[in-house]
């Protein structure tokens, strides 16, 4: 009865390598978004996607893409992965359409280590 | 855009005494108001929200509290448990029909290092 599902949870690569992590959520929600937590726990969003369309990119750089092959899903590839990219990243979702819109329900997290 | 900070970074308590974490928001547009916690090696969780039209919400031993016109926020929660020890995060966000300038975008305080002691 997962609501908010990543894979892998823990994920570790050499610099340089491309990796993907994937996301899904059971809520039925229409908007997922992708959290970078860095080593001071500190959150911030890189990405949102409402019904499948790219609404929030906060300048992450563009080795990062996210991929939404359906409301469900939303998935995060990282192409020539560096040192800095070492963080838990969180997927979420939201039911953005009235009448409950803004709660936010987190993934368990994936903690990618480039080494 | 929105800028929340949060105080303090740690916070120490004994069992059975109250904790109270605050934030403060920038952002005068911004209408609602979530806080999460954060067990070790999990995901954050929503534990209370508030919405600007209301001062003050309760949930058994949570409350949370809202002042519009100074733009904080405060988190209490009353009789503290061990299982209460957890990293705590405050949000705020700019509640819009639609996304134009990114009004569905949540933006996190630091971070509330709380540990509950015997």
């Amino acid at each position: 009865d997962t609501a908010v599902s990543q894979t892998p949870k823990y994920l570790v690569t050499q610099m340089g390598n491309d990796k993907s992590i994937k996301c899904e959520q059971n809520l039925g929600h229409d908007t997922m978004y992708w959290y970078k937590q860095d080593s001071k726990k500190f959150l911030k969003i890189m990405f949102s996607y409402n019904n499948k369309e790219l609404i929030i990119n906060e300048t992450v750089p563009n080795r990062f893409s996210p991929k939404s092959p359906d409301k469900a899903h939303l998935n995060l590839h990282i192409n020539s992965l560096e040192l800095g990219d070492s963080a838990v990243y969180f997927c979420a979702s939201s039911q953005e359409a009235p009448p409950r819109a803004d709660t936010q329900y987190f993934g368990p997290g994936t903690r990618l280590t480039v080494l | 855009g929105e800028n929340v900070e949060q105080h303090p970074s740690t916070l120490s308590v004994q069992e059975g005494d109250s904790a109270v974490i605050k934030c403060t928001y920038s952002d005068s547009a911004s209408n609602y108001f979530p806080w999460y916690k954060q067990e070790l090696g999990k995901g954050p969780q929503l534990i209370i929200d508030i919405r600007s039209n209301v001062g003050e919400k309760k949930d058994q031993r949570i409350a949370v509290t809202l002042n519009k016109t100074a733009k904080h926020f405060s988190l209490h929660i009353t009789e503290t448990q061990p299982e209460d020890s957890a990293v705590y995060f405050c949000a705020a966000r700019r509640s819009e029909r639609g996304f134009a300038g990114g009004g569905n975008k949540l933006t996190f305080g630091t971070g509330t290092q709380l540990k509950v002691e015997l």
